[in-house]
């Protein structure tokens, strides 16, 4: 069955780093795109970054642009977000979802999560 | 940036009723619009793509419908397990992907 399993979460001081993982499993890693969704506590979800199968394309939002960095290694199966120069507002838990496109490149559709990793940016 | 609005923020339905959740899209997404159902602690899980495509395992008594800007998640008949928070998503103009803020679903 698909596991994603998020890990490196924890507590940073604002302008520090951390560096986010995803082990996937149960299915072939390689031929999907992935992504990173962020959700602060209490509220909405956020959609971090995107990764295509390659990693050939990249996309950012706008408030992790600059500072955020995902990366793949379909070698080892894992989704990687490096993130720094953290700030209070990046205080979320970030999971990890595997992209369907259901036959058409240009859909996204969030087929399967991780349960999430936390993420605390605080003096 | 397609902004997506969720209505109301909060519905209270008994169970066996009815619930229809509604979605706007600030301009048309065509029928790019999926749907997620989270519970507290738990990660989203993907209930209906494309509009109203059904995602596997996903009972019948959710159904999407809606084109172009207007969207509408129905449960049929509301079980216990469905009471969450339910979210849309756009994907037919990104990045950036975008979600609606979520619909509350409690029972009345």
């Amino acid at each position: 069955q698909v596991q994603l399993v998020e890990s490196g979460g924890g507590l940073v001081k604002p302008g520090g780093s951390l560096r986010l993982s995803c082990a996937a499993s149960g299915f072939t890693f390689s031929d999907y795109y992935m992504s990173w969704i962020r959700q602060a506590p209490g509220k909405g979800l956020e959609w971090v970054s995107y990764i295509s199968s390659s990693g050939s394309t990249i996309y950012y939002a706008d408030s992790v642009k600059g500072r955020f960095t995902i990366s793949r290694d379909n070698a080892k199966n894992s989704l990687y977000l490096q993130m720094n120069s953290l700030r209070a507002e990046d205080t979320a838990v970030y999971y990890c979802a595997r992209a369907q496109d259901y036959g058409d490149p240009r859909n996204v559709v969030f087929d399967y999560w991780g349960q999430g990793t936390l993420v605390t940016v605080s003096s | 940036e397609i902004v997506m609005t969720q209505s109301p923020a909060t519905l209270s339905v008994s169970p066996g009723e009815r619930a229809t959740l509604s979605c706007r899209a600030s301009q048309s997404v065509s029928s790019n619009l999926a749907w997620y159902q989270q519970k507290p602690g738990q990660a989203p899980r993907l209930l209906i793509y494309g509009a109203s495509t059904r995602a596997t395992g996903i009972p019948a008594r959710f159904s999407g419908s809606g084109s172009g800007t207007e969207f509408t998640l129905t449960i049929s008949s509301l079980q216990s397990e469905d009471f969450a928070v339910y979210y849309c998503q756009q994907y037919n103009n990104w990045p950036p992907l975008t979600f609606g803020q979520g619909t509350r679903l409690e029972i009345k």
